[in-house]
């Protein structure tokens, strides 16, 4: 089974500074990777994905993220944190499961998450 | 708003109850996943419906079940409840297409407390 892990519960920052926020995978074949982001009290929304193509994946909110084959890692930056960044973030790895019946389906693994605190 | 509504947003019910918990998902959307969130356990995956039928089955309690029904909305239901159940409980959905699938729509949960 696919697994990704983020090695960090928390990750604190100063507002204005760049952020790091880490994930590494494990996975057999090409991995789909996922960030999404949860706000206290709230479902989580996508930021990025990484399917193919360049390794600096643009998303939403001036989040980006690099995928870096040879290191097993996906971990998302921003070059300026704000304080609304504060959240809760998840990385996850798309992996295929079988029914009994033989049907296929998607699903996705997620990381623990990391807490990320910017302070003003 | 992400497209994925559940309700309700809060639940509060006595030990050894029974809950629905209800989700409909994103316009075109075939496949439903419910996941509970607990502070310490994290995002766990229970079940997926994919066009009313099971799919895949993750780490779901006996006293949990659910369903999908034609109009593909979906119902949550945990029986026999217990203080431990008490956690988040969110609904996502996708498309199943290999070429189109671009991750879940989450909807913003459903808190149950059980006291």
């Amino acid at each position: 089974a696919q697994s990704v892990a983020q090695p960090e519960d928390q990750v604190n920052v100063a507002e204005g500074n760049p952020l790091t926020v880490k994930c590494t995978y494990s996975v057999s074949g090409n991995p789909y990777l996922f960030w999404y982001v949860q706000y206290p009290n709230r479902g989580l929304q996508f930021l990025l994905k990484y399917i193919t193509g360049d390794n600096l994946v643009k998303g939403s909110y001036g989040f980006e993220a690099e995928f870096n084959k040879s290191q097993t890692s996906f971990h998302l930056k921003k070059p300026s944190a704000l304080v609304s960044d504060s959240a809760l973030y998840f990385c996850a790895v798309r992996d295929i499961s079988f029914a009994d019946s033989g049907a296929w389906s998607y699903q996705l693994t997620f990381g623990k998450g990391t807490k990320l605190s910017v302070i003003p | 708003d992400s497209g994925v509504t559940q309700t309700p947003k809060h639940l509060i019910t006595a030990t050894g109850q029974r809950v629905t918990l209800r989700c409909s998902p994103r316009s075109g959307d075939l496949s439903v996943y419910w996941y509970q969130q607990s502070l310490d356990q994290g995002l766990q995956f229970l079940i997926q419906y994919y066009n009313g039928e099971e799919r895949a089955k993750g780490n779901i309690l006996e006293r949990f079940s659910a369903q999908q029904f034609p109009d593909l909305h979906s119902e949550l239901n945990l029986s026999s409840l217990e203080l431990g159940d008490s956690a988040l409980y969110f609904c996502a959905s996708s498309v199943l297409v290999p070429s189109e699938f671009n991750g879940y729509t989450f909807g913003s949960g459903t808190r149950l407390t059980v006291v």
